[in-house]
């Protein structure tokens, strides 16, 4: 979905290295999400937000944290990547106001943690 | 505990035949279900999703999928494949609550091949 951006759109980095991965939308929807895709496990949730100030931990969230700047942006950093962090990332977003919400997903992020 | 299985890793289907993409869930209450497609290097795009009413849901691209309670099934269909259908496929469920209990559980893909 071109309404869901992120930035960058591939990376290599080392271990122990910081990193942060952003998303930003022009959907305007107040939800957003952070996931992780491996292969043969389906994507699993690492951080949701439901507005500005509301952050929660998805199913995954060590090694994580997260940064709601805006409505429209949702920062996900490693604060020291390891290399099983070796993954692709999605962003979505959703709109609460339509219910049950579709999530709409940006085109990902490879990471890759040597 | 909510899940979802997606028993088959891979879907082999030659083109112009109809091609099913098995889903099961497993949940307490009563679900909203949903598909999405991945194709390669591209993120997740909503197919179709479950809410109440008719079980026969219609989606984007021609794809169809069948809600069966008593089996606890959510299949997608799509009566005739094309090659372009090739792609992987992700069931997910969410119940109808708020707050984490409203997120999205996702199976563990299907990965379509449709062969000329």
């Amino acid at each position: 979905d071109a309404d869901v951006t992120q930035t960058p759109r591939n990376r290599i980095t080392k271990t122990g290295k910081r990193i942060m991965l952003e998303c930003s939308q022009t959907k305007g929807h107040d939800r957003m999400y952070w996931y992780r895709q491996d292969p043969g496990l389906g994507l699993r949730l690492i951080y949701y937000s439901f507005d500005v100030k509301d952050i929660n931990k998805g199913e995954i969230s060590d090694g994580y944290s997260v940064s709601r700047q805006a409505q429209a942006k949702f920062s996900l950093s490693l604060e020291s990547a390891i290399p099983n962090q070796t993954a692709l990332y999605f962003c979505a977003t959703s709109d609460m106001t339509s219910w049950p919400d579709t999530q709409y997903f940006g085109p990902g992020t490879r990471l890759t943690v040597l | 505990a909510q899940s979802v299985a997606q028993p088959e890793d891979q879907v082999n289907v030659a083109e112009g035949n109809p091609l099913t993409v098995k889903c099961t869930y497993s949940v307490s209450g009563n679900p909203y279900l949903f598909w999405y497609v991945q194709y390669p290097n591209r993120g997740l795009q909503f197919l179709l999703k479950y809410i109440t009413g008719d079980n026969l849901v219609k989606g984007s691209y021609g794809f169809e999928a069948e809600f069966n309670k008593s089996q606890t099934s959510f299949h997608l269909k799509k009566p005739s494949a094309l090659v372009s259908d090739s792609a992987l496929y992700f069931c997910a469920v969410r119940m109808n609550y708020g707050g984490s209990q409203g997120n999205l559980i996702f199976g563990k893909g299907t990965k379509l091949s449709v062969k000329p």
